[in-house]
């Protein structure tokens, strides 16, 4: 079965970077894309990008560009989100999900989600 | 980028009763829109994809419909475990966006 496998919760000072792993099993991870989305407290759900772990290649929402880096490590089938320059309105949790097959499209758009990684940003 | 309006934002019903909960898309998104179930602490789980498909394991008492921009969500007869959360995403154009949410609780 499809399972995504986030680290754990992180406090980090203002203007620090932070780095949340998702470690996938149950399928060929690279021929999935993987996206991550963030949730504020109380608030919506937030889109921040996605990566092509076959490529490399990534797109990011624009609120995000020049902060955030996705990246994925093949050998251990695990994504990648580092985001920087932290600021008190990213405390959030932080969730990978799978999106659709690369190569044929196909598959659930975002139908298994990590359990989430919840980033704190405080003095 | 494409807004997708949901409402209403909060909704108080009894157990046994229809809930719908609508989202309207600020441009043709044909049916690339899902709907998701998020109770307190926990993420999102799919419950409805491309408009109207019932996920695996996902109770008939939902259901889901539309195309182009206007799309309507329905549990037919509420259960107590139905309380959560719900959102409507689109996924047709990049950024992926979602509505604001719809807080359903018992009356």
């Amino acid at each position: 079965q499809v399972q995504l496998v986030q680290s754990g919760a992180e406090v980090k000072k203002p203007g620090a970077s932070v780095k949340v792993s998702c470690k996938a099993s149950g399928y060929t991870f690279t021929d999935y894309y993987m996206h991550w989305v963030r949730q504020a407290p109380g608030q919506g759900l937030e889109w921040m990008g996605w990566i092509n772990p076959n490529s490399g290649g990534t797109s990011y929402a624009q609120k995000f560009q020049g902060r955030v880096t996705m990246t994925r490590d093949t050998s251990i089938s695990t994504t990648y989100m580092e985001l920087s320059r932290l600021r008190s309105d990213d405390t959030a949790v932080y969730y990978c999900a799978r999106g659709r097959h690369i190569v044929g499209g196909t598959g659930k758009f975002l139908g298994y989600w990590g359990q989430g990684t919840l980033v704190t940003v405080s003095s | 980028d494409i807004q997708m309006t949901q409402s209403p934002s909060s909704l108080s019903a009894s157990v046994g009763d229809r809930v719908t909960i609508t989202c309207q898309a600020s441009q043709d998104i044909s049916n690339n829109l899902n709907w998701y179930q998020q109770k307190a602490g926990k993420a999102p789980k799919l419950l409805i994809y491309d408009a109207s498909n019932l996920e695996t394991g996902v109770p008939s008492r939902f259901s889901g419909s539309g195309s182009g921009t206007d799309f309507t969500f329905t549990i037919s007869s509420l259960q107590p475990e139905d309380i959560a959360t719900y959102y409507c995403q689109q996924y047709d154009n990049l950024p992926i966006t979602f509505g604001q949410g719809t807080r359903l609780e018992i009356k």
